[in-house]
């Protein structure tokens, strides 16, 4: 099946520094890219969609800012969270779907997460 | 946007019983409709999926119902056993032409021994 690869898989920084979180189609190309940020024992709260070649789409409520979103390639999605605060803390997972070249079945395909600790 | 309401939050069941977990979405455009399983500090996994034009999926001991009329949704687990204790969280999108997943709140199920 399709291989997605999060780094950094932890990660504690200082309050006020930024941070940067890579999500790899390992296998696949991926036209589309989801990030997404989970608080412990919550669900995945959608933050941004992100497009190959183009601006994210941030849901509501979300800072463009704050989380930067870059999708340069069909296999790099990048997420970095600038000028974190302790509030940021959370665990932030990518998702991908294949494109449609290769038979997009809308499954997802998650990474392996990435927690952050912002002290 | 959509909104996805799964139902209960909690459930323990004894092993080998069954154990069922119900979402609601609010968006009738949406047409795909996959449920997640996320152990403790680990990614989804994709444990079954249904399509808006099926009625009803079955993989082994997991099952999906599809009430597109009510626009609700069910898995259903027979014969549980501890492995399966995890986080289940269900899912609506639109499709191949949808750039959104929107998820339930989430069902930790606990099987007991």
């Amino acid at each position: 099946g399709a291989v997605v690869s999060q780094h950094p898989s932890w990660v504690i920084c200082k309050s006020g520094t930024s941070v940067k979180i890579e999500c790899r189609s390992l296998d696949f190309q991926a036209t589309t890219m989801f990030w997404y940020r989970q608080f412990p024992k919550q669900s995945l709260m959608l933050m941004a969609t992100s497009n190959e070649g183009s601006k994210a789409t941030y849901e509501q409520g979300v800072e463009k800012d704050k989380f930067l979103i870059n999708h340069a390639s069909l296999t790099l999605s990048t997420l970095t969270v600038t000028s974190a605060h302790p509030e940021d803390s959370s665990f932030y997972i990518c998702s991908a779907r294949l494109s449609p070249r290769e038979r997009d079945t809308g499954e997802l395909f998650f990474g392996e997460g990435s927690r952050l600790t912002v002290l | 946007g959509e909104n996805v309401e799964q139902h209960p939050s909690t459930l323990s069941v004894q092993e080998g019983d069954s154990a069922v977990i119900k979402c609601t979405y609010s968006d009738s455009a949406s047409n795909y409709f996959p449920w997640y399983k996320q152990e403790l500090g680990k990614r989804p996994q994709l444990i079954i999926d249904i399509r808006s034009n099926v009625g009803e999926k079955k993989d082994q001991r997991i099952a999906v119902t599809l009430n597109k009329t009510a626009k609700h949704f069910s898995l259903h687990i027979t014969e549980t056993q501890p492995e399966d204790s995890a986080v289940y969280f269900c899912a609506a999108s639109i499709g191949r032409t949808g750039n959104q997943f929107y998820f339930g709140t989430g069902t930790s199920l606990t099987v007991i021994p």
